[in-house]
């Protein structure tokens, strides 16, 4: 079936300017992370939705970023008034969240897209 | 702090000579630990999830471990395409059930 699907793959904009991020998770699962990751580090979780609950908005690292669920399905990440460090792969994950594995333990496997990668002139 | 270190950074391997990558982990209340194998330009691949000290999983030349503190991924005569940045991570308890936190990979090279 079809995976997690971002869009666009690439993205070259000027400091200052608004950028618009689009995920489409697997269908049918419930929670979607997006997590950036930057040259040398690891991936840096950003933002979390499940189902219809407030988003875990704890790794946002400033008020220019800012993400939608609409429709409990596709996901935009926006960054306002972009910054030269804000350059970085931006990667989109879907799971089906409390699904639970055959031995009886809690499961959060993460599916996934191949990620936008945003310069920041 | 819940904190994931993965070592070595890099490793360069011949073909068929086996090795270990290294997941050292603290983290309250583990739900689960993670290995993806990541090529470049693209995103994370899941490989393997282990929950309970001293289970393994294996999947063709790979074979992933847990312990109480750290978690081995163990390549066993690997061939060039092996090669990738393999990442580690885990996922916790209580209020933080949503995302997982990861080390910083390790970047495996398998020359012919």
């Amino acid at each position: 079936g079809a995976g997690v699907s971002q869009s666009p793959s690439n993205k070259v904009t000027e400091k200052g300017k608004d950028v618009e991020l689009r995920c489409d998770p697997i269908s049918g699962h419930t929670a979607l992370y997006w997590y950036r990751q930057s040259l040398g580090q690891g991936l840096e979780f950003l933002i979390y939705f499940q189902g219809n609950s407030a988003p875990d908005k704890s790794g946002l690292p400033s008020d220019r970023f800012s993400a939608e669920r609409t429709g409990g399905s596709v996901s935009t990440l926006t960054i306002q008034r972009t910054q030269q460090e804000d350059s970085a792969v931006y990667l989109c994950a879907s799971s089906l969240l409390g699904e639970w594995s055959p031995s009886g333990h809690f499961g959060n496997i993460q599916y996934f897209g191949a990620g936008t990668r945003l310069s920041v002139l | 702090e819940d904190q994931v270190t993965q070592s070595p950074e890099a490793l360069r391997l011949q073909e068929g000579e086996s090795s270990s990558l290294n997941c050292s982990y603290t983290v309250s209340g583990l739900r689960g630990l993670f290995w993806y194998r990541q090529d470049p330009g693209k995103g994370p691949e899941f490989l393997f999830t282990l929950y309970s000290a001293g289970e393994e999983k294996e999947k063709e030349r790979l074979k992933a471990t847990l312990t109480k503190k750290e978690s081995f991924l163990h390549i066993t005569a690997p061939k060039p395409e092996d090669s990738a940045t393999y990442l580690c991570a885990v996922g916790r308890g209580g209020g933080s059930q949503g995302n997982l936190i990861f080390g910083k990979g390790t970047k495996l090279s398998v020359k012919p």
